[in-house]
């Protein structure tokens, strides 16, 4: 399996700080990796794929970059909406696997 | 735009068969790769399986032994088949749907279902 690391587990920002997130895979993934925000109650929503692949109607404040086995997610100007859980998942291969999660928490 | 609606029996004993369904609206089923992804509290985001429409499936291997995943799409819905439960099979199940021409993302998911297994 290839393990998913997220860090860190928990980031506490203020509303307008530029927050980065960093997700490490045991194996080089190439680009295959998607980053999914999720608030309490629902569903995983996609941000990026392949990366640094904008999900359509997400705000480009949202940003991925990184391949092989290191990536980051990058908030820019965090909106009050941003203060939730964010997790990325790597498709290289058909076992799936997801990092444990960042808790995005309000400073 | 294509909607995704889980159900499912909410309680199962362990040991019993649990059945649960997606039903696919606003989209078709034919030519996407779907999936079926559970979360608890203790494992976090597990991938349990994927299904192309044709009924190619993929397994998660530490679940392949207990899981069937298969399509109807004449009745625009994927069921998930999970035998033998244990309370380490409570998790929010949620069906999503796959897209990309080789590599897959989820770009869609259901709100999800709860599972509950206990006596």
């Amino acid at each position: 399996d290839i393990q998913m690391t997220q860090s860190p587990s928990t980031l506490s920002a203020s509303v307008g700080d530029r927050v980065t997130i960093t997700c490490r895979a045991s194996q080089s993934i190439s680009t295959w990796l998607a980053w999914y925000q999720q608030k309490p109650g629902k569903a995983p929503k996609v941000l990026i794929y392949q990366a640094s692949r904008l999900e359509s109607g997400v705000p480009s404040r949202f940003s991925g970059s990184g391949s092989g086995t290191e990536f980051t997610l990058t908030i820019n100007s965090l909106q009050p909406d941003d203060f939730a859980t964010y997790f990325c998942q790597q498709y290289n291969s058909y076992l799936f696997t997801f990092g444990q999660g960042t808790k995005l928490e309000i400073k | 735009q294509v909607q995704l609606q889980e159900s499912g029996p909410g309680l199962a004993k362990p040991s019993e068969t649990l059945s649960l369904t997606c039903s696919v609206s606003g989209g078709s089923i034919t030519s996407y790769y779907w999936s079926w992804i559970r979360q608890s509290p203790g494992k976090g985001l597990e991938w349990i399986a994927s299904l192309y429409y044709s009924g190619s499936t993929k397994y998660n291997p530490s679940l392949k032994s207990r899981v069937t995943m298969s399509v109807d799409p004449t009745m625009d819905h994927l069921s998930l088949r999970l035998t033998s439960v244990t309370a380490a099979d409570t998790a929010v199940y949620y069906c999503a749907r796959l897209v990309g021409d080789y590599y897959h993302h989820m770009d869609v998911w259901g709100k999800g279902t709860t599972v509950i297994v206990s006596s």
